[in-house]
């Protein structure tokens, strides 16, 4: 159980273009889903926190218009590239957040694969 | 301000006990020891976590000291596909998780 799916795995695509990311949580409902960055050789950053039915919150230095968060569903979230620029080659990856109750002691949050943006 | 203090690197020889230390001194009450590892180029993977007790389950176990100041996540009988990037992240349950540098662990066949 608590599987986390991403698509596309990997995506290729020229500078000033969107990308869609779709971030699912495949087998529990997910109130809150998070979107993450990965430099080569880095660790992860936090770029947003996603709630169900209401709007994201970006941590501090992330554009919001750039980065546009969506989490129609208790099982879809999406983040779009807008404008995309080299500088956003990156590895996005996006974890959900089990329910309240639904881990025994605490919450615990699940990862999708990751996803890999190059932009020429 | 980093929660936690994890060595950069480790070896461990494959089929032995690997042992991975994490110090958080400044834990509080109600926050949770998390671990979690990345394999290169992967989403990273939830192993286990605890509050007080220790913990274990089908890939590790959970030993956290008495004073909650330290832990040592330990995987039995590391194989090589171990090999990966571990988490040791001090969170309240609720909370999202801010992740540090870790423990680059080698499994050495």
């Amino acid at each position: 159980g608590a599987v986390v799916s991403q698509h596309p795995s990997r995506v290729i695509c020229k500078s000033g273009t969107s990308v869609k990311i779709e971030c699912r949580s495949l087998d529990f409902q997910a109130t809150t889903m998070f979107w993450y960055r990965q430099f080569p050789k880095k660790s992860l950053m936090l770029m947003a926190t996603s709630n169900e039915g209401s709007k994201a919150t970006y941590e501090q230095g992330v554009e919001k218009d750039k980065f546009l968060i969506n989490h129609a569903s208790l099982t879809l979230s999406t983040l779009t590239v807008t404008s995309a620029h080299p500088e956003d080659s990156s590895f996005y990856i996006c974890s959900a957040r089990t329910l309240p109750g639904t881990s025994g002691s605490t919450d615990t949050q699940y990862f999708g694969p990751g996803t890999r943006l190059t932009v020429l | 301000d980093a929660k936690t203090t994890q060595p950069t690197s480790m070896d461990c020889a494959e089929g032995r006990a690997a042992n991975l230390p994490c110090n958080h001194s400044t834990i509080s009450g109600n926050e949770y020891v998390y671990w979690y590892r990345q394999i290169h180029s992967q989403g990273p993977q939830y192993i286990i976590h605890g509050l007080k007790n220790n913990e274990t389950n089908e890939m590790a176990s959970l030993i956290i000291t008495e004073d909650r100041k330290s832990s040592t996540l330990i995987l039995p009988h590391a194989t090589l596909r171990d090999t990966a990037v571990y988490y040791c992240i001090v969170q309240f349950g609720n909370e999202k998780l801010t992740f540090g540098t870790g423990t680059r662990l080698t499994i050495i066949p």
